[in-house]
């Protein structure tokens, strides 16, 4: 069965500190890996990843791929008290059913001012 | 540009009840998709519609769920005879066409449904 898995599943920090968010899967036909933010509203993109060792970025955003080891990681650098949300992680796969993400449970981060 | 527009975004229903979830696209969008985010969980696939269609239901509860994608209006999630186990986040995305290459989903708000 696939399996995508989060750490941690929640963390505080205060503002101004980097942190490190961890996904890692196990998927049969891994196509891609997804980023999203989700506050109390819609869950919003932040990254697909395909290929490994090329890092995305977005302002104080980036993420990685490592394809070998099946795990990626976002940072986020300079937090904010706008970051605090839920940070999801999920996979897909090819295929015919590449709409059917497989998600993590989430890593909950809270920022402090 | 309105995004994914979900309604109710609350609905408490008792045992036994009918719980109705609406989705609309985004503009231009025709293509739906459900998901379900269950207490301590990561959300979960249930069906994918088009218009009129239902594309691929693997996900859906075998009993009491039941999807549309009507010509006219908005995806439709019905869930009879609820139960507490159906206390959900209940998320809705769309895409202008079959997910491929760059495209993502694009989700709604979500429909949070409390069963008492």
């Amino acid at each position: 069965e696939d399996k995508v898995v989060q750490s941690p599943l929640s963390l505080v920090v205060h503002e101004g500190d980097t942190v490190t968010l961890n996904c890692s899967y196990e998927v049969t036909n891994f196509r891609s890996l997804l980023w999203y933010k989700q506050e109390k509203k819609a869950p919003t993109f932040l990254f697909m990843l395909t290929s490994s060792g090329i890092e995305k970025k977005s302002g104080r955003l980036s993420s990685i791929l490592d394809k070998k080891e099946l795990f990626s990681i976002l940072n986020i650098t300079a937090t904010q008290t706008g970051d605090s949300a839920i940070y999801l992680c999920a996979v897909s796969k090819w295929g015919g059913s590449n709409y059917k993400l497989t998600f993590g449970k989430g890593t909950l981060l809270t920022v402090n001012p | 540009n309105a995004g994914v527009m979900q309604n109710p975004r609350h609905l408490v229903r008792r045992r036994g009840q009918e719980a109705r979830l609406r989705c609309s696209p985004m503009k231009g969008h025709s293509h739906v998709y459900w998901y379900r985010q269950l207490p301590e969980e990561g959300l979960k696939f249930m069906v994918y519609l088009q218009k009129e269609n239902i594309i691929d239901e693997s996900g859906m509860p075998k009993e009491r769920f039941s999807a549309e994608f009507p010509k006219e209006g908005p995806s439709i999630l019905r869930i009879q005879q609820v139960v507490r186990g159906d206390s959900a986040a209940y998320f809705c995305a769309s895409s202008p066409a079959p997910i491929s290459g760059a495209n993502v989903l694009t989700f709604g708000a979500g429909s949070r449904l409390t069963v008492l």
